[in-house]
């Protein structure tokens, strides 16, 4: 299957501090990508959409400007927290789908972020 | 708007015991349903899926059958192991997108 890689996995910020996740699609060109927060013992809920080349397309209360997304190329999505507070302390993972022949989405790693 | 029931758990069985969790769909279209994994600290793994239905995927042991009748994808498993302890949750995917809505997750613990 397609392989999404997530970095980093683990970050430990400071509060007010800016921080930047990468999603990478490794052996697949994507032009979507997804961004799911995951709150403990919970489920994911979808953030936004990451549009190749265009602005991302954000679930209805999630604040655009807190939670930014860039995708520049057709193999990278990143999703910036600014100005972290600690109740941004999550656990985040994208998505992409695989491409041709493919239904499902492949996930990375995920990262687990942590406010202090 | 789209959405997906699924057993609330936790679940705790004993090695070799019979596995079931119910997920049950609702959904404007005709969605794509899967069944992901999520090991303790780790991201999502697809287990298993289904396009259409009456579709059965498989794999590992594990098995789950599209019924558009009953709106459900319950997933099975014969005889549990330990390392099947996780998260399962159930997905669907609606209108050809990859954009999943997913259940609220269920975690299994299985004890030797």
């Amino acid at each position: 299957g397609a392989v999404v890689s997530q970095h980093p996995s683990r970050v430990i910020c400071k509060s007010g501090t800016s921080v930047k996740i990468e999603c990478r699609s490794l052996d697949f060109q994507a032009t979507t990508m997804f961004w799911y927060r995951q709150f403990p013992k919970q489920s994911l809920m979808l953030m936004a959409t990451s549009n190749e080349g265009s602005k991302a397309t954000y679930e209805q209360g999630v604040e655009k400007d807190k939670f930014l997304i860039n995708h520049a190329s057709l193999t990278l999505s990143t999703l910036t927290v600014t100005s972290a507070h600690p109740e941004d302390s999550s656990f985040y993972i994208c998505s992409a789908g695989g491409g041709q022949g493919y239904v499902e989405a492949f996930f990375g790693q995920g990262t687990r972020l942590t406010v202090v | 708007g789209d959405s997906v029931t699924q057993m609330e758990g936790p679940v705790t069985l004993s090695e070799e015991a019979f596995l079931t969790i119910n997920c049950t769909y609702t959904a404007t279209g005709y969605p794509s349903l899967f069944w992901y994994v999520q090991y303790p600290g780790e991201g999502l793994q697809l287990l298993l899926k289904a396009t259409k239905a009456d579709d059965k995927g498989s794999n590992k042991g594990f098995e789950a059958t599209y019924r558009k009748e009953t709106t459900s994808f319950h997933l099975e498993k014969g005889s549990v192991q330990v390392s099947d302890s996780a998260v399962y949750f159930c997905a669907l995917s609606d209108g050809g997108s990859e954009k999943l809505v997913f259940g609220k997750g269920t975690k299994l613990t299985v004890n030797p």
